[in-house]
């Protein structure tokens, strides 16, 4: 069975700081990777998916197969940043996994 | 386009009481899912439908929790009778068709249930 591991549960960073939300994930085919968001009070909303290599919102997340990790990073954390980060999986044409979450706190 | 609608909003009720939550996809996303949401955690898939066929049922706790989305578009999901444990928010989703490679998850704001 396929398992996301979020290993914090809170990261607090100072506004200007480096940003690594750490996922790894456990499952043995080739797995397609996300990234949602959930800023205070709204809807949880994908972020970015790994097979479009691109950078939203300054984010970008590289797929490592061989250390099965998927971390999320941005070079410069800003406030409006703060939010719950969740990882997922989706594995083969089923159900979408998610991780227990990060909360992201960029002080300022 | 308007996004996932879901009703109620927030809901309370006594354990083994009955609830039903209701979900609209987005006009066209052939593929619904619910999602359980325990504080702290991340959202647990409970089920899956593919139109109005169910895909993935694995993690739906069948002795109390139904669901059923008839004709392909509105989603219902029961929980009979209901217990503290159930205390969540029940999420919905819904994507263009998954198994044509359309697998961004569109998710509404949730029910929040608290079972007292």
């Amino acid at each position: 069975a396929q398992r996301v591991t979020q290993p914090e549960k809170l990261l607090s960073v100072f506004k200007g700081a480096p940003v690594e939300l750490k996922c790894n994930y456990s499952y043995s085919g080739s797995p397609e990777l996300f990234w949602y968001v959930q800023y205070s009070r709204q809807r949880l909303q994908l972020l970015l998916r790994h097979i479009s290599r691109e950078s939203i919102k300054g984010f970008t997340a590289d797929l490592n197969k061989g250390e099965t990790s998927f971390h999320l990073k941005k070079p410069f954390a800003q406030e409006e940043d703060s939010a719950m980060y969740y990882c997922a999986l989706r594995a083969g044409s089923y159900q979408l996994t998610f991780g227990k979450g990060t909360k992201l706190s960029v002080i300022p | 386009e308007a996004g996932v609608a879901q009703s109620p909003r927030y809901k309370i009720i006594e354990k083994r009481q009955s609830v039903a939550f209701w979900c609209n996809p987005i006009s066209g996303h052939a593929t619904l899912y619910w999602y359980q949401q325990i504080l702290g955690q991340g959202p647990k898939l409970l089920i899956q439908f593919q139109n109005n066929g169910v895909v993935d049922d694995s993690q739906l706790p069948k002795d109390r929790f139904s669901a059923e989305r008839l004709k392909g578009v509105d989603s219902t999901l029961k929980i009979q009778p209901a217990k503290l444990e159930d205390s969540a928010v029940y999420l919905c989703a819904s994507s263009l068709n998954q198994f044509q490679g359309r697998t961004e998850a569109f998710f509404g704001q949730g029910t929040r249930l608290t079972v007292v």
